[in-house]
């Protein structure tokens, strides 16, 4: 199984609502990643957790909450978020968090927020 | 920020060209380059993890080369398909980053 699994793929809520996003892989690998999208920009990093703990977090605001409950599965918890959070949301997985392995991404969740 | 520019933009080409695009870096403490093809309505998936200078990977009728040095690499498609037809990223990690940077990708239409 070399799928990422992501749901939902697609979200519509309001910006008092909190959702959240999940990531599942079963490929035994100890990083995951979740990347922002906007149209015809590249994906740019949010967060990564390493063996399960947070090790990355590219200064992304506190309405945005990530979790890790296992080795996997990966949330994206959402809260009081703003309409130009409305993004193409990636989760992503490699064997090593050092760059050196390549990368295994989810079909991503279309986020729209009203 | 680490700058990375992808070359051309966007490209067309007929089935059955050969065609090839550039991804460039800064040479400076590199450590690893990425590429990836992301197919629309599909998740972006891995073609080469390049770590030397001078290495050179193939994939089928995709191939791709990397010069550390200078700050480049070229990926090649031999004999275009229509279901080439993708965004190809490249991303590449400098030692003292702590991850990937992608690039704005080169959007590459084949036409039947």
């Amino acid at each position: 199984d070399t799928e990422v699994t992501q749901t939902p793929k697609h979200l519509v809520m309001g910006m008092t609502n909190k959702k959240s996003l999940k990531c599942e892989q079963h490929m035994g690998h100890r990083a995951m990643y979740w990347y922002k999208q906007k149209a015809k920009k590249p994906p740019e990093l949010m967060f990564v957790y390493s063996y399960e703990k947070l090790s990355i977090n590219e200064s992304v605001p506190s309405r945005f909450s990530p979790e890790c409950p296992n080795s996997s599965l990966l949330n994206l918890h959402l809260h009081a978020l703003q309409p130009e959070d409305s993004a193409l949301y990636l989760c992503a997985s490699s064997h090593s968090g050092d760059g050196t392995t390549e990368a295994f991404f989810g079909q991503g969740t279309r986020l729209t927020v009203v | 920020i680490l700058n990375v520019e992808q070359s051309p933009q966007s490209l067309h080409v007929q089935e059955g060209d050969s065609t090839n695009f550039t991804c460039s870096f800064p040479s400076s403490n590199f450590y690893a380059l990425h590429w990836y093809r992301w197919e629309t309505a599909k998740s972006p998936e891995a073609l080469f993890v390049m770590t030397l200078n001078g290495d050179e990977k193939k994939k089928g009728r995709i191939s791709a080369t990397l010069n550390t040095k200078e700050g480049y690499s070229y990926l090649y498609i031999k004999g275009s398909q229509p279901e080439d037809s993708a965004t190809y990223l490249c991303a590449p990690r400098r030692g003292s980053a702590r991850q990937l940077t992608f690039g704005s990708g080169t959007q590459l239409t084949v036409l039947p």
